[in-house]
């Protein structure tokens, strides 16, 4: 069964730095494409950054020369390495689970909490 | 950036009645890789739909979805207590993929 476990969320000051990693199961996280997603308290869904199968990645505009995904292959796990976090940063960090050659996201973590406060 | 507008913000429904939930694009979506997601709260999302039309393993039959181009619907042919959620939909035919601001199906 597939299955997404993040973790590493938690309450960090302003301009601190937090690592989330995502381990993987039941499936190879290097052979598909693997996303961020995050929410906003009581807010609707934000694509955060995607990485593909050749370990290319994107973000968005947001979070851009902040934030870094990242892969261990032999972990089958993916991290965001997140940097100079602000208090617009909190949110519940979801990753998600992509296809061969697609965004489509077809399977979720259960989410991990990220709250940037002072 | 392709931005999705998702319509009616919220719908106020009964039991048993029919959901239609709208999704429009800024500009057309290729190879209509439009997906619809449901979300109840403290959950992850669920995909539901994708390639605007194609139902997700395990989604029941009540849910389907229809359009292509710029404009998506997702209906529930007969709500069940269980659907009433937010709905999202998203495009992912560009690299950087986006969601619409989400549906409330309420009970009424």
């Amino acid at each position: 069964e597939e299955q997404l476990v993040e973790s590493g969320g938690g309450l960090i000051q302003p301009g601190g730095s937090l690592r989330l990693s995502c381990a993987a199961s039941g499936f190879s996280v290097s052979e598909i494409y693997m996303t961020w997603v995050r929410q906003a308290p009581g807010k609707g869904l934000e694509w955060v950054s995607v990485i593909y199968r050749g370990g290319e990645t994107v973000y968005a505009d947001s979070v851009m020369g902040r934030f870094t995904f990242s892969r261990d292959n032999s972990k089958n796990t993916v991290y965001l390495q997140m940097n100079s976090l602000r208090a617009e940063d909190t949110a519940v960090y979801y990753c998600a689970r992509g296809t061969v050659g697609t965004t489509l996201l077809v399977r979720w973590g259960q989410g991990t909490r990220v709250t940037v406060s002072s | 950036e392709i931005v999705l507008t998702q319509s009616p913000a919220t719908l106020s429904l009964s039991p048993g009645e029919r959901a239609t939930l709208s999704c429009r694009a800024s500009q057309s979506v290729s190879s209509n890789y439009l997906a619809w997601y449901q979300q109840k709260p403290g959950q992850a999302p669920r995909l539901l739909i994708y390639d605007a039309s194609k139902g997700a393993a395990g989604i029941p039959a009540r849910f389907s979805g229809s359009g292509s181009g710029t404009d998506f619907t997702l209906t529930i042919r007969r709500l069940e207590p269980d659907d009433f959620a937010v709905y999202y939909c998203q495009q992912y035919s560009t690299s950087t993929l986006t969601f619409g601001g989400g549906t409330t199906v309420e009970i009424k």
